[in-house]
């Protein structure tokens, strides 16, 4: 068990709805990264929050967008699905950002457009 | 091209045998080189990481990276069934922010 929460664990939904996933850091972790995981993709990462501020983008999509709350707990919302957007959706959370720091992974939420 | 490149396999080996699993990238800029272990619906999980050029071992496992080449390897001795999952090389892009990951190689060893 990394420590990192991630809830749903399973989500179906149709297309053009909308969703929120959410993730509980570890303990003492400031950052959270979020990533998806496809078949035809593999796992790429999304965006990134350090103390609840943006800190890296990388391919999210407009239709996407996600928060870090001061509590630290982070928010992932996607909207106006698509069947694409099925995938593997993960969180992991680090210490900090300035050096490297271990990522550890949450179970991930496993959402279905239908 | 992505930036990191991983043949997806699968491999799959006898219990006991030496695994090779490699992956290659682009970037000359990257310095930080992960090895994850993905069992089937679950998160990845850390393995090794080494910096810049040069070997870590950990028990049965082993992490190379050769910057000349832009190649990464992990070898697992005396595989164990345990040790069937898929395995994800990567990378560290744009600071110490996001890890590039490659396909993952999914590895199964038989008793």
């Amino acid at each position: 068990d990394s420590g990192v929460t991630q809830t749903p664990k399973h989500l179906i939904t149709a297309t053009g709805q909308r969703v929120t996933l959410r993730c509980s850091p570890r303990s003492g972790d400031l950052s959270v990264y979020w990533y998806q995981q496809s078949l035809d993709q593999g796992l790429q990462f999304l965006i990134q929050y350090y103390n609840g501020e943006e800190r890296a983008k990388g391919n999210i999509l407009e239709r996407f967008s996600a928060q870090q709350f001061p509590d630290l707990h982070s928010e992932l919302n996607l909207s106006s699905l698509e069947l694409g957007d099925s995938a593997l959706y993960f969180c992991a959370s680090s210490v900090a950002t300035n050096s490297y720091n271990e990522q550890f992974f949450g179970p991930g939420t496993r959402l279905t457009v239908l | 091209q992505k930036e990191v490149e991983q043949d997806p396999g699968p491999l799959s080996v006898p219990e006991g045998a030496i695994v090779s699993l490699n992956c290659t990238y682009s970037n000359s800029a990257f310095q930080y080189f992960m090895w994850y272990r993905q069992y089937s619906r679950k998160g990845p999980e850390l393995l090794m990481y080494t910096y810049s050029s040069g070997n870590k071992e950990d028990g049965r496992f082993t992490a190379q990276v050769d910057k000349s080449s832009k190649y990464i390897s992990l070898f697992i001795r005396d595989s164990q069934p345990s040790d069937s999952a898929t395995y994800l090389c990567a990378s560290l892009s744009g600071g110490y922010n996001k890890l590039i990951f490659g396909a993952g190689t999914r590895l199964a060893v038989h008793p």
